[in-house]
């Protein structure tokens, strides 16, 4: 069975930086490409980040480009977003997807996300 | 870049009732990564459809899709109490991953 653990999300201050993590298990972790989703508490879901299975291929939304840095560990077993420069915008529940092939395509499983609050 | 959008906003239908949620895009996409997903309350959302028209693993068979170009649609043939939740369509392509704004399914 396919399990994604996300943790690391907190309240942050604006201006400052934090790091979220996602454990994966129940799948060959460096076959499929890795997402991050999130969601405003409340309102709809946006794509974040995406990171192919060798890390060739990274790209970002337009609202995180030069902020968010994507990366995973296959032999961890594990993704990351590194966020600088938080926003009060960022605040969202941050979910950790699986893709459904090394490279592009839709999220077939899904974490049960973490919180990141940027207020002061 | 390519937008979609979910009709209705909200949908009040009884159990037992057959739903049909579309998802409408600017501009026509490609079927192969039209993709259908439901989210209940607290919960992480979970795929249903992909390929516009493909039940993922798991899925009970009143679930539907279908469509193409820039239309398409989500059908529940009979709804059951546990498929009141809130639907998003995405897709990916040359926008990169987008999703519809969301139709929220409740009771009537």
């Amino acid at each position: 069975e396919v399990q994604l653990v996300e943790s690391g999300g907190d309240l942050v201050q604006p201006g400052r930086s934090l790091r979220i993590s996602c454990a994966a298990s129940g799948f060959t972790f460096d076959d499929y490409v890795m997402h991050w989703v999130r969601q405003p508490p409340g309102k709809g879901l946006e794509w974040v980040s995406a990171i192919t299975w060798n890390s060739h291929t990274i790209d970002y939304a337009d609202s995180v480009r030069g902020r968010f840095t994507i990366s995973r560990d296959n032999a961890k077993h594990s993704l990351y977003l590194q966020m600088n420069s938080l926003r009060a915008e960022d605040t969202a529940f941050y979910y950790c997807a699986k893709g459904t092939g090394p490279y592009y395509g839709n999220f077939d499983s899904w974490g049960q996300g973490t919180l990141v609050t940027v207020s002061s | 870049e390519i937008v979609l959008t979910q009709s209705p906003g909200t949908l009040s239908l009884s159990p037992g009732e057959r739903a049909t949620l579309s998802c409408r895009a600017s501009q026509s996409v490609t079927s192969s990564f039209l993709a259908w997903y439901q989210q209940k309350l607290g919960q992480a959302p979970r795929l249903l459809i992909y390929g516009a028209s493909s039940r993922a693993t798991g899925i009970p068979d009143r679930f539907s899709g279908s469509g193409s170009g820039t239309d398409f649609t989500l059908t529940i043939s009979r709804l059951e109490p546990e498929d009141f939740a809130v639907y998003y369509c995405q897709h990916y392509g040359t926008s990169l991953y987008i999703f519809g704004q969301g139709t929220k399914l409740e009771i009537k």
